[in-house]
């Protein structure tokens, strides 16, 4: 059983930039997409980007294009979400998600971040 | 970009009673493949959401037959026959057709009265 685990809440001030990890367990997620969203209080999901550890690549949402950089570890099977520039805007429960037979079956905890000076 | 219209918002269903959700897309979702990709998660309070049918109308692993989607094209429906206290949260339709820019429905929170 594969699970995901994100690393703990953030506080960051405006003009900062955050990073927040997902660890993978059960197996290798080399050969899959890890994507990120992101949930605002109160509002729906937003695809921001995913990668494929073993091609190396990354896509963006348009969004997000400049602000994000989303990379994988193969070695420690983490994948790492990069945003900069923060405002309070940002401010949204962050999520890590797996698509290893279906598009996002398992998803990590969610990590909080906040964005205020 | 692909637009997902969820109705109702909101719904509020008595325990046993039935529950159905609309989502319509701004564009089809039949692939060039034949296959049709929207999918279902379910969000509960407090957690992060979980796949609950895939390319339409299959249910993923684990969740109760209770659940089922249909649809084609550019409009679907997810229905629940009767609705358990335990199915209460934000149920979210996404599509795939333009990976890997997926785009998700607003959303619709079901309450149990």
């Amino acid at each position: 059983q594969v699970q995901l685990v994100q690393s703990g809440a953030e506080v960051r001030r405006p003009g900062s930039s955050v990073r927040v990890s997902c660890k993978a367990s059960g197996d290798s997620f080399n050969n899959h997409a890890i994507t990120w969203l992101r949930q605002a209080p109160g509002q729906g999901l937003e695809w921001m980007g995913r990668t494929i550890a073993i091609l190396g690549i990354a896509h963006y949402a348009q969004k997000f294009q400049g602000r994000v950089t989303i990379t994988a570890d193969k070695s420690t099977n983490t994948a790492y979400m990069d945003l900069s520039s923060l405002t309070p805007e940002d401010t949204a429960v962050y999520y890590c998600a797996a698509s290893f037979s279906k598009p996002f079956d398992y998803w990590g905890q969610g990590t909080l971040v906040t964005v205020s000076s | 970009d692909i637009v997902l219209t969820q109705t109702p918002l909101s719904l509020s269903v008595t325990p046993g009673q039935p529950a159905s959700i609309s989502c319509k897309s701004s564009q089809s979702l039949v692939h060039n493949d034949g296959q049709t990709y929207l999918y279902w998660y379910l969000q509960k309070p407090g957690q992060p959401p979980h796949l609950l049918i895939y390319e339409v109308s299959n249910r993923f692993s684990g969740v109760p037959d209770r659940f089922s989607g249909s649809g084609s094209g550019t409009d679907f429906t997810l229905k629940i026959s009767r609705v358990e206290a335990e199915d209460a949260g934000v149920y979210y339709c996404m599509q795939t057709i333009q990976p890997p820019l997926y785009t998700f429905g607003q959303g619709t929170k079901l309450e149990i009265k």
